[in-house]
């Protein structure tokens, strides 16, 4: 099945840092989805976005909609602890179907 | 309280055993999902179900069986053919499956997760 491309795959971040990943695909998407995903538990709907162009806000995090219609990219900024985990991007086309992203996993700095 | 409940939380499997899943929502939504995940690998679908007594396969299906007799429940079965098993399991649910025209109703939400091991 289709993947989108995610990046990066992994990264580290000091608390107080911005963080920024985003996601590409050969194909047109109408919604982007971004979640989160803690150890052991469900992915969590961060943001959803709906039209070319949009920018979305959700407290520190901010997400785009690719003017393309092809990417996406998630931003955190001043990160906290709480904030490590695995971040998705989704992708869905007409329909119900998404397409995940291999996810960004984010690690603390020690 | 309103959400997608998946039991057991931990599950190991026998050579040749065929085990379920269970997936229940109390959201009132009309379609469920079932994916599968694998490390370093987003989530596969395996199964949908848009809407009560149908169903539709995945790209990942063979192995694997279902059945959407209450809106409400979406069982999962592994069956001795599917030959890779171990992986963390997840269900989802939407308002609807993309038939009402409006993309809000499409989100997913998931529920916590049921992790699959062969013994």
């Amino acid at each position: 099945g289709q993947q989108l491309n995610q990046s990066p795959q992994s990264m580290f971040i000091q608390e107080g840092e911005d963080v920024s990943m985003n996601c590409t695909s050969s194909s047109i998407f109408n919604t982007w989805l971004w979640y989160k995903q803690d150890p052991g538990e469900g992915p969590v709907l961060l943001i959803a976005l709906y039209k070319a162009g949009e920018l979305t806000s959700n407290g520190r995090l901010t997400a785009q909609f690719g003017i393309t219609r092809k990417d996406s990219f998630l931003n955190i900024s001043a990160s906290i602890p709480s904030d490590v985990g695995i971040y998705f991007c989704a992708g869905q086309g007409y329909g119900n179907k998404l397409v995940f992203g291999a996810g960004t996993i984010l690690r603390v700095k020690s | 309280d309103g959400g997608i409940t998946q039991s057991p939380k931990y599950l190991f499997r026998k050579e040749g055993q065929n085990v379920t899943l269970s997936c229940e929502q109390n959201l009132n939504h009309d379609a469920m999902y079932w994916y599968r995940q694998d490390p370093g690998q987003g989530l596969r679908l395996i199964y949908y179900s848009q809407i009560v007594n149908d169903f539709q396969k995945g790209d990942i299906a063979e192995g694997y069986s279902v059945s959407r007799e209450k809106k409400e429940s979406f069982p999962l079965t592994v069956t001795s053919a599917q030959k890779n098993p171990t992986a963390f399991y997840l269900c989802a649910s939407s308002i609807d499956g993309g038939t009402s025209g409006d993309r809000a109703k499409n989100i997913q939400y998931f529920g916590a997760g049921t992790r699959l091991s062969v013994l």
